[in-house]
């Protein structure tokens, strides 16, 4: 089976400037998630999608950060303008409700670093 | 916060002893999960235990959750160079206000085994 794919793996900008990262989940998992991982920190949760419906974006500064997740399977999170505090691991997870558990299952991350 | 704390935050030694990591957090859970994630790589999960269970072993793993205490640790026996890496807990909140899913991460231990 294949795991979570992410990329780019790594990205360097400029302040003010745009990013994407893209998430493609283990197929059939409903669930996908969008983390943001600052350096010596546990990841904080962005933004939540459930198929293509978002359940939970609490937490995602929705003046500069987007995402979609269209036709409930592969996602993009966007940054726009990307500031210097934005430097951060993004990680996404995916899950199946089928499983009967919260175990999430994680890509190996986008090193997002603004100058 | 309804994240987990993690104790110590970085913990070092040799290879062959054990190591035991704590985990505090304060709101009702479903469940507890722990993650390692090794430098630059996404998180893998290593083991959940349910709010109903005291104790589980998986491997080299073995966990325990106390709910009156509102504690968990994480012990790795015979620990291996290879064991090196951060190590998350992860709480599912059991209040009906949070997401379904949805995981609060500490901010991790640091564990090195010397060789």
């Amino acid at each position: 089976e294949a795991g979570v794919a992410q990329s780019p793996r790594y990205k360097i900008i400029e302040k003010r400037q745009s990013v994407a990262f893209w998430c493609n989940p283990i197929s059939g998992h409903a669930t996908l998630y969008w983390y943001q991982q600052i350096l010596g920190q546990g990841p904080k949760l962005l933004i939540q999608f459930q198929n293509n419906g978002v359940v939970d974006d609490s937490q995602l500064p929705k003046d500069r950060f987007s995402a979609e997740r269209l036709k409930g399977v592969d996602s993009t999170l966007k940054i726009q303008p990307a500031k210097l505090e934005d430097s951060a691991v993004y990680l996404c997870a995916s899950s199946s409700p089928e499983g009967g558990t919260d175990t999430q299952y994680f890509g190996p991350g986008t090193r997002l670093t603004v100058l | 916060s309804q994240q987990g704390e993690e104790d110590p935050q970085a913990l070092s030694i040799q290879e062959g002893e054990n190591a035991t990591m704590n985990c505090s957090y304060k709101t009702s859970i479903n469940n507890l999960q722990w993650y390692r994630q090794n430098s630059g790589r996404g998180l893998v999960h290593l083991i959940l235990i349910r709010s109903n269970e005291r104790e589980k072993h998986s491997g080299r793993l073995r966990v325990t959750l106390d709910t009156s205490k509102k504690s968990s640790s994480l012990l790795i026996t015979a620990s291996r160079a290879a064991d090196t890496a951060s190590y998350f807990c992860a709480t599912a909140p059991a209040d009906r206000g949070s997401t379904l899913g949805r995981l609060y991460f500490g901010r991790g231990t640091q564990l090195t085994v010397w060789p």
